[in-house]
């Protein structure tokens, strides 16, 4: 069975505090997708990343930046110097190599204070 | 606009009645997708296209939904005899490619509330 876990329910930063945001993933799949997605109040999920299983270096994009750890099996989001607009609820989902739908965990709902 | 667009935004409706969704994707994406998303919640995957032609359903999808896509472009999602529980937004995602290594994009949702 695939499956997400975020742990985290709620976080609430103060704002250009750092803050990571944690992803912990299931499947049997040797080859598989990671993704984060951010979903603000308007509603629509916003791509943010893509990950292959096959690939395990962090990745940096402005002020996010990712860690893939297959050891662990987690897939944590970390938000450098937070903001106002960086409020949101966070997905992390996987996707298996031999399936198109996405496993989504419940997200985190972010909250930056000015 | 080039996103993925939705219609309604919002639908209410009176228990029993049936209701009906569409999603226009991307331009030139051959993959749709529909999800359901409840309060608190991520999305759940309901079904799949790739063209016209739905390769994936969920086990959610119980008989009263039904969806197309004709002509492998915009497609349709219907709930028949709508519930309380079919309460939700409903999402459509598109994407393009035949692997896995593609990300899907979002519409806005439909919000659906049963009274």
């Amino acid at each position: 069975a695939q499956k997400v876990t975020q742990a985290q329910t709620e976080i609430s930063v103060v704002e250009k505090e750092d803050v990571t945001l944690d992803c912990v993933y299931e499947t049997r799949d040797t080859t598989y997708y990671l993704f984060w997605y951010k979903q603000p109040p308007s509603g629509e999920l916003v791509f943010l990343i893509r990950r292959n299983s096959f690939d395990e270096q962090n990745e940096i994009s402005g002020r996010y930046s990712w860690n893939f750890q297959k050891s662990t099996s987690s897939f944590n989001f970390t938000i450098t110097a937070s903001q106002v607009v960086d409020s949101a609820v966070y997905f992390c989902a996987l996707r298996g190599g031999a399936t198109n739908k996405l496993i989504f965990g419940t997200g985190t709902l972010l909250a930056v204070q000015p | 606009d080039t996103g993925v667009s939705q219609d309604p935004r919002h639908k209410i409706t009176k228990r029993g009645q049936n209701v009906t969704f569409r999603c226009d994707p991307i331009s030139e994406h051959n993959r749709l997708y529909w999800y359901r998303q409840t309060l608190g919640q991520g999305p759940e995957f309901l079904t799949y296209f790739q063209n016209e032609a739905q390769l994936e359903k969920s086990r959610l999808l119980s008989d009263r939904f039904s969806a197309e896509r004709p002509k492998g472009s915009f497609s349709t999602l219907e709930i028949q005899r709508t519930e309380q529980g079919d309460s939700a937004m409903y999402l459509c995602a598109s994407s393009q490619g035949t692997g896995g290594n593609t990300e899907a994009f979002f519409g806005q949702g439909t919000r659906l509330t049963v009274v």
